[in-house]
């Protein structure tokens, strides 16, 4: 495999559920982001992990809750979510830059399309 | 102010026409930019970076005027396959991309090329 990959692509569940998102990188980036996507809306930044460490939380409700267990993966496990909770949940990582290096941006996975009911 | 700002269009073009879109940020620090596309319920992909001397793909030239903090992005000879949305991105954290690069994206501009 090759990129990022997000499983799964959509996920329909109930305000009681919990479930995970999994996201894996194969580009040997030392950074993953979790983006929310809703409609009409622009791309917001949820989490930061940069080397397996968590940087920034953007205030994100805490039945969001995030793990990288490795430089390669990051989960986002969902619980007790609100209708407004549904949305498009991208998965990016990248090659945060030295000094004096050029920045190359971020691969986005293709993104798990979530409903909540 | 929002930190990336694009005019949401649509911007709905013939084939072949000439298209600019322009976008404007508030931090006078940043360093990044990038232009990504987006298809209909597809992920971002990058289309191409933006630096100090601007940057040309084929149809495509972005520009940079850091004194008015814009980036622009012209293409040339639209087609079909154009019709996207164009997210203007850009890296706030100061020098190439700082210990996380954090991205800022736009709401997007909806370009839809007709035939």
């Amino acid at each position: 495999e090759t990129g990022v990959t997000q499983t799964p692509r959509h996920l329909v569940m109930g305000m009681t559920n919990k479930k995970s998102l999994k996201c894996e990188q194969h580009l040997g980036h030392n950074a993953m982001y979790w983006y929310k996507q809703s409609a009409k809306k622009p791309l917001e930044l949820m989490f930061v992990y940069s080397l397996e460490e968590r940087v920034e939380n953007n205030s994100v409700p805490s039945r969001f809750s995030p793990e990288c267990p490795n430089s390669s993966h990051l989960f986002l496990h969902l619980h007790t979510l609100q209708p407004e909770d549904s949305a498009l949940y991208l998965c990016a990582s990248s090659q945060a830059p030295g000094q004096g290096e050029k920045n190359y941006g971020y691969t986005f996975g293709s993104g798990t399309r979530l409903t909540v009911v | 102010r929002k930190e990336v700002e694009q005019d949401p269009g649509p911007f709905n073009v013939p084939e072949g026409a000439t298209v600019a879109f322009n976008c404007t940020y508030s931090n006078s620090a940043s360093q990044s930019f990038f232009w990504y596309r987006q298809d209909c319920r597809k992920e971002p992909k990058l289309l191409m970076s933006v630096y100090s001397s601007g940057n040309e793909d084929g149809r495509f030239t972005a520009q940079l005027n850091r004194a008015s903090q814009y980036i622009s992005l012209l293409i040339r000879d639209s087609k079909l396959s154009d019709s996207a949305t164009y997210l203007c991105v850009v890296n706030p954290g100061g020098g190439y991309g700082g210990a996380t690069n954090k991205l800022i994206f736009g709401t997007g501009t909806l370009l839809a090329v007709q035939p």
